[in-house]
């Protein structure tokens, strides 16, 4: 499969613990970018990440949400001590290059559920 | 802050007529535009791409686009019950730089038999 693999699909988390959420982009693919969709809402722009940079980071809570993209291995979208409001789906999408005419292939998603 | 609109729909129409999918956008140097199919549940897949006035087709789908007006339309011929999804426009937040997408709240397409 060479598309953007995503995983887990689905993560139970409790209140105060932490989520991993791990990306891999399409094969020589090196922009990764997150997004985060909430029940009933549109897709959200959280994180871009070049390998081994963060070039954008805007649409990233400030507390308790990190991302990084290693020389090697997936991206990685961190969230510490979770709250109910974290609930949603994140998808994480890849594209060649980086210019604002490239399509971006999106993963399966990661749906988070905190108790 | 760019701005993209949908009409929340739903978009009801039945099989085998055209759907029409609307967006309209606030930024007048942008370039580029996707549009984005959705099933409930499942990710984002990009159905079409275009960046010049006017129209481009791709089997049933054709993506309009008039950058004087700020708009780009879906239209959708011979709709399928298949075709029963919410549709996503976006365009990029910066014109010339890195594709983050700014994404509209999408459009409920209901096709019925």
């Amino acid at each position: 499969n060479a598309g953007v693999m995503q995983n887990p699909r689905h993560l139970v988390r409790r209140r105060g613990q932490e989520a991993r959420l791990r990306c891999s982009p399409m094969k020589g693919h090196s922009h990764v970018y997150w997004y985060r969709q909430l029940p009933e809402e549109g897709l959200k722009f959280m994180v871009y990440l070049q390998k081994e940079n963060i070039i954008d980071e805007s649409g990233m809570p400030k507390e308790r949400f990190s991302a990084e993209f290693p020389k090697e291995g997936p991206s990685i979208l961190r969230i510490q001590q979770v709250v109910r409001g974290d609930s949603a789906a994140y998808f994480c999408a890849s594209s060649p290059r980086a210019g604002d005419n490239q399509p971006q292939h999106f993963g399966d998603g990661t749906r988070l559920s905190i108790l | 802050q760019k701005e993209v609109e949908q009409n929340s729909g739903p978009l009801s129409v039945p099989e085998g007529a055209i759907a029409s999918l609307n967006c309209t956008y606030s930024d007048r140097g942008s370039q580029s535009f996707f549009w984005y199919r959705q099933y409930s549940g499942k990710s984002p897949e990009l159905i079409m791409s275009i960046y010049s006035n006017g129209d481009k087709e791709d089997g049933r789908f054709t993506a309009q686009l008039n950058k004087a007006s700020q708009y780009v339309s879906l239209l959708i011929r011979d709709s399928q019950p298949s075709d029963s999804a919410t549709y996503l426009c976006a365009v990029p937040a910066f014109s010339g730089g890195y594709n983050k997408l700014i994404f509209g709240a999408g459009t409920r397409l209901a096709v019925h038999p």
